[in-house]
């Protein structure tokens, strides 16, 4: 079964600075998506940025951006120029691109911005 | 376009008490979800639908019970409520795969349950 592993429950970054988030997973699978959402406190579950396993190209959305190393099983993010908005839960999220196409979730990290 | 709408925001239940979360979406998406997400935790995916009449159960399927009548309707029911069921409660929908840009979850603001 696959798995989704974020091994940073808290993360916080100055203001203006870079912060990288990691998220690794298992899959046996070789053709999928992996997803980061933002849970700010209002709850609302907001995408930040999608990758396709089978793109080498790291996906960028504006300051956001991933490193994806599928060898490695790993799909980290990071938010370039912080700002107090992104203080927020992130989740890295995998789904298979057949199948069930269930999405499976790691438990999040909570990153804070401080001014 | 509404995109995801839940209802009720807020709740409190007795325990053994039933009641029926709503979810709808007006996208015509065919795969919808149902997740709750205990304090400080991830989603954990409770029933899925890849369309209407065809439900599944997910990672934490007892004590619910869901039904696809309509694309747009996914209802979740809680039969005998327990203290346990304490959680916020996501509905999601998604489209069918595409690979495009939109090919990804709605979610919708979510339900505050207490059970006590």
């Amino acid at each position: 079964a696959q798995t989704v592993t974020q091994s940073q429950p808290e993360m916080s970054v100055q203001e203006a600075e870079t912060v990288t988030l990691s998220c690794t997973y298992d899959t046996s699978e070789s053709d999928y998506y992996l997803f980061w959402y933002k849970q700010p406190p209002s709850r609302q579950m907001i995408l930040v940025i999608r990758q396709e396993a089978y793109k080498q190209q790291n996906a960028t959305e504006n300051r956001f951006s991933v490193n994806f190393q599928k060898a490695a099983k790993s799909f980290s993010l990071k938010i370039s120029d912080s700002q107090l908005g992104d203080a927020a839960m992130y989740f890295c999220a995998y789904r298979n691109d057949k199948g069930t196409y269930k999405y499976i979730f790691g438990t999040g990290t909570r990153l804070k911005v401080l001014a | 376009n509404a995109g995801v709408t839940q209802t009720p925001k807020f709740r409190i239940l007795k325990i053994g008490q039933s009641m029926t979360l709503q979810c709808a979406q007006d996208m015509n998406h065919n795969y919808m979800y149902w997740y709750r997400q205990d304090p400080g935790m991830g989603l954990k995916l409770i029933y899925y639908s890849v369309g209407a009449g065809i439900t599944d159960k997910g990672e934490v399927p007892n004590g619910y019970n869901v039904s696809r009548s309509t694309t747009e309707d996914f209802p979740l029911r809680l039969e005998l409520a327990a203290p346990s069921q304490t959680s916020v409660y996501f509905c999601a929908s998604s489209p069918s795969r595409s690979g495009a840009r939109t090919d990804t979850q709605y979610f919708g603001p979510g339900t505050r349950l207490t059970v006590l």
